[in-house]
């Protein structure tokens, strides 16, 4: 069965840059995997921040882009912010109907 | 603002049945396809179900293939998740999400019901 593969975790400076990855145990992530990403602190939904490889969510800042860089699906987040630090999750599309996620990744901001 | 809700979860044996509900408000329910996702306790998201706008497909994890059964009514603008034959490891907050066009996941989201499968 192919894993959805993300970083455990990631760590930023405030005010700096940081690219989150989204991979495939095997193969490649293109744009037909339609991948998505959304952020979620303890307790809470999940929001969306970027689906469809690079469409931002309604009310989403455009510090926060999408991308297929190489063979995996990247989220880059500019000019950090302390309530950036969340935990990140992606998902692809495996066709069939079927869905799966990533692990997450811990965004820690220091 | 475009809401879900969730409602139903609650605490249950293993081995019984439970039902989830979403109700829609605020966009056209029977335009959209919808998704069940959940996440067990300090654990990440899992994909459940899916379902079409008109509810002709429906699609499941291997995990829950046979026991769970996704349902909705356009004219309730209500999702629904049958859960049958519950396990312990079925205990998660469930989700549900709209998915903004076919072939997209999720854009919104609801609050997310818990569900705990326990003797």
């Amino acid at each position: 069965q192919t894993v959805v593969t993300q970083e455990p975790s990631f760590s930023v400076s405030p005010g700096g840059t940081v690219t989150l990855t989204c991979g495939l145990s095997s193969g490649s992530v293109s744009t037909t995997s339609s991948p998505s990403w959304y952020q979620q602190t303890p307790g809470q939904a999940p929001r969306t921040l970027i689906y469809s490889t690079n469409t931002r969510s309604s009310g989403v800042p455009d510090r926060f882009s999408g991308s297929i860089l190489g063979n995996k699906a990247a989220l880059t987040i500019t000019g950090a912010q302390a309530d950036d630090e969340s935990d990140y999750y992606c998902v692809l599309y495996m066709g069939s109907g079927i869905w799966v996620f990533g692990g997450g990744t811990k965004l820690t901001v220091l | 603002q475009v809401q879900l809700v969730e409602s139903g979860g609650g605490v249950v044996q293993p081995g019984r049945s439970l039902r989830l509900s979403c109700a829609a408000s605020r966009f056209t329910f029977s335009s959209f396809a919808m998704h069940w996702v959940r996440q067990a306790p300090g654990k990440g998201l899992e994909w459940v179900a899916l379902i079409s706008y008109d509810a002709r497909h429906k699609y499941y994890a291997d995990s829950v293939k046979g026991r769970f059964t996704i349902s909705r009514d356009n004219s309730e603008n209500t999702l629904y998740l049958q859960m049958n034959s519950l396990r312990p490891e079925d205990t998660a907050v469930y989700f549900c999400a709209r998915s903004p066009s076919p072939l997209d996941a999720f854009d919104i989201w609801g609050q997310g019901t818990r569900v705990t499968v326990s003797s």
